[in-house]
């Protein structure tokens, strides 16, 4: 595998289910951040992290909650979840959290029922 | 706070013709500029970058555009658009104040018509 991966690509989850997103980059980067991609709407940055430690959260809902295991991987586990969640997460890495080129997933399509 | 905005949500060319993707931004400092793209069912792809130097800066495919401080924008252009641009473009712009994060605009969507 190369560059940034994501899974699943696609994920149905009812309001009461709990699921985890997945990224990982083979890069050797040392930032990993989350976006969400909803439609009509500009991207936006849900959380950045730095050498495994949360260095931005902004103003995300508790039922979204990030983990950090290692510079390589990246989740966002997924708790009673409002139809509105629903849109394209998308995972980027960067060499570092001041880095100004990030490479993209190709994003977890989530649709919340 | 820098800010960026995109004219047009949706831009539809034909095969051949010139693509213009417009792009101006807002910030009190010198910003990095950038243009991404991102084909159906895919994530961003970078498709060029200003940070500092020469304003007319190259990318993939084909693709340029040109930072005028003057004028707080970034366009992109392709001199002759092939079926395969179509695709949705991102303008983002980040400052180092700001810790280098990105802000992205809107996007555009490109149709492009045989």
């Amino acid at each position: 595998e190369t560059g940034v991966t994501q899974t699943p690509r696609h994920l149905v989850m009812g309001m009461t289910n709990k699921k985890s997103l997945k990224c990982e980059q083979h890069l050797g980067h040392n930032a990993m951040y989350w976006y969400k991609q909803s439609a009509k709407k500009p991207l936006e940055l849900m959380f950045v992290y730095s050498l495994e430690e949360r260095v931005e959260n902004n103003s995300v809902p508790s039922r979204f909650s990030p983990e950090c295991p290692n510079s390589s991987h990246l989740f966002l586990h997924l708790h009673t979840l409002q139809p509105e969640d629903s849109a394209l997460y998308l995972c980027a890495s960067s060499q570092d959290n001041t880095a100004y080129e990030q490479y993209f997933g190709p994003g977890t399509r989530l649709t919340v029922t | 706070a820098q800010s960026v905005t995109q004219l047009g949500s949706h831009v539809s060319v034909s095969e051949g013709a010139l693509v213009l993707l417009r792009c101006n931004y807002s910030s009190s400092v010198p910003p990095y500029l950038f243009w991404y793209v991102q084909y159906p069912n895919q994530g961003l792809q970078l498709l060029l970058k200003y940070t500092t130097g020469a304003t007319l800066v190259k990318g993939i495919n084909g693709f340029e555009a040109e930072f005028k401080k003057s004028e707080t924008s970034f366009h992109l252009t392709k001199p002759s658009a092939h079926m395969s641009d179509a695709a949705e473009y991102f303008c983002a712009v980040s400052v180092w104040a700001a810790g280098n994060k990105l802000t992205f605009g809107g996007g555009t969507r490109v149709l492009v018509k045989p």
